[in-house]
């Protein structure tokens, strides 16, 4: 039974050209995040959704944006990426509030050429 | 945000218990204690949250200190499957829904 679903697992861009992410869900969660790992380092939270309601992390860069059309589906776009992008990027849902755990998707793992 | 300290790695037998220490001396009165883990090649998953009181469910057990100031999650029998890097995370009650991942213990698990 998958919940949180990312597509692709595995992506290949170059240098410059914009990537798209995808993250879907199956748990009709208020929440969804987007989290950033590089290798040998702990998952670093980029930005969430409340609903509608974005929320960016103050040390995301600029270069990284993110969409939700709808409840079940959050994308991660990186309009130019750089060698330094490289890493899994973890998408996860949860209800709203502290209580409540979040569940994560495989990842994608982004490699940059 | 109030900050945690864990061993980078600790070793287990199979079949033993184990216990993951974890320090949170600045700890706030709203702070929930998380722990999460991660499996090699697959995202975070859920392991067990307290506040104040030992915490038990199906994967784990939680032993908060009384003075909340440090927090020991238990594997009562490791297994091969156990082995991941264990994130002990604060959540301010006060600030939502926010997961912010320190260092985290690697528990290597040997047959």
């Amino acid at each position: 039974d998958a919940m949180v679903i990312q597509n692709p697992r595995y992506q290949v861009t170059q240098f410059g050209k914009p990537v798209t992410l995808s993250c879907s869900q199956t748990l009709n969660h208020n929440v969804m995040y987007w989290y950033q790992q590089k290798s040998s380092q702990a998952p670093k939270l980029l930005f969430h959704y409340y609903d509608k309601d974005f929320n960016n992390e103050a040390d995301t860069p600029d270069n990284f944006q993110s969409r939700r059309p709808n409840t079940s589906f959050c994308f991660l776009d990186i309009r130019s990426p750089g060698l330094g992008d490289a890493a899994m990027y973890l998408c996860a849902t949860s209800r709203a509030g502290v209580f409540y755990e979040q569940y994560f998707g495989p990842g994608t793992r982004l490699t940059v050429t | 945000d109030a900050k945690t300290t864990q061993p980078n790695s600790m070793e287990s037998n199979e079949e033993e218990p184990v216990h993951l220490p974890c320090n949170h001396s600045t700890i706030s009165g709203t702070d929930y204690i998380h722990w999460y883990r991660q499996l090699p090649s697959q995202g975070p998953e859920y392991v067990i949250h307290g506040l104040t009181s030992n915490v038990n469910n199906r994967m784990a057990s939680l032993a908060i200190a009384e003075d909340r100031k440090s927090s020991t999650l238990i594997l009562h029998r490791a297994t091969l499957r156990d082995a991941a890097v264990y994130y002990c995370i604060l959540r301010d009650g006060g600030a939502g829904n926010m997961l912010t991942f320190g260092g985290g213990t690697r528990l290597m698990v040997k047959p």
